[in-house]
């Protein structure tokens, strides 16, 4: 079993919208979180970083939150545009050493 | 400044045939990683390496050999190619651990029949 679980696996919005995107882990004991985005044909690229004394971080129009109690943490995105389109991953990394645990992705749509 | 670059972008390999992938750096970063890709699935780390001549297995190291003969370079080696690593492979490298990995390269993607 994945130890990131992303949901959901694909979404699409307008142009415009805002959107939620979310991600669970069991990843343990917990070092850090990364929401990546992913273009296609492209490898990822960081947009966010969160240690477990941030519930929040922004990076222009994405914010990401986290709540290590619940071991959840979300990517809102605002205001989208076309560019936003690609597919967005959660990474989870433990602290004992350095393994990080993808998540499978959320493809994310937006149309005009 | 290129990054993060990998060469080949495409390949397609018969069963049995062998092929090296490039990777290269110019950020002078410690550590270098080759992950694979596949549909559904997160990314998986195959080798690693923390330093120049220096190579760890990662999660799913069977069927690959890799290489760490300069600082820059990170090499991924299939000897004999199975249909099973048909996949994108990407490259990353960063200054520590896996942890601060900023970006990957762009990918090579390998098919085998």
């Amino acid at each position: 079993k994945n130890q990131v679980e992303q949901s959901p696996q694909s979404l699409i919005i307008l142009e415009g919208k805002n959107c939620t995107l979310q991600c669970n882990y069991t990843v343990s004991p917990f070092s850090n979180l990364r929401w990546y985005k992913q273009d296609t044909g492209r490898g990822p690229v960081s947009l966010t970083i969160m240690t477990f004394s941030e519930n929040t971080k922004s990076n222009g129009r994405y914010t990401a939150t986290l709540d290590a109690d619940t071991k959840q943490s979300s990517l809102h995105i605002t205001a989208s545009q076309l560019s936003d389109s690609a597919s967005y991953i959660c990474v989870v990394s433990a602290v004992n050493n350095n393994d990080m645990r993808f998540g499978a992705g959320t493809r994310l749509t937006v149309k005009p | 400044n290129a990054g993060v670059t990998q060469t080949p972008k495409f390949r397609v390999l018969k069963t049995g045939q062998s092929m090296t992938l490039l990777c290269a750096q110019d950020m002078n970063h410690e550590y270098m990683y080759w992950y694979r890709q596949d549909p559904g699935m997160g990314l998986r780390l195959i080798h690693y390496s923390v330093g120049e001549g220096t190579t760890a297995k990662g999660e799913v190291p069977d069927g690959y050999n890799v290489s760490r003969l300069k600082k820059q370079n990170f090499l991924l080696g299939l000897e004999s190619a199975a249909p099973s690593q048909t996949s994108v492979y990407f490259c990353a490298s960063s200054y520590t651990d896996q942890r601060t990995i900023r970006y990957f390269g762009p990918g090579t993607r390998l098919l085998v029949l």
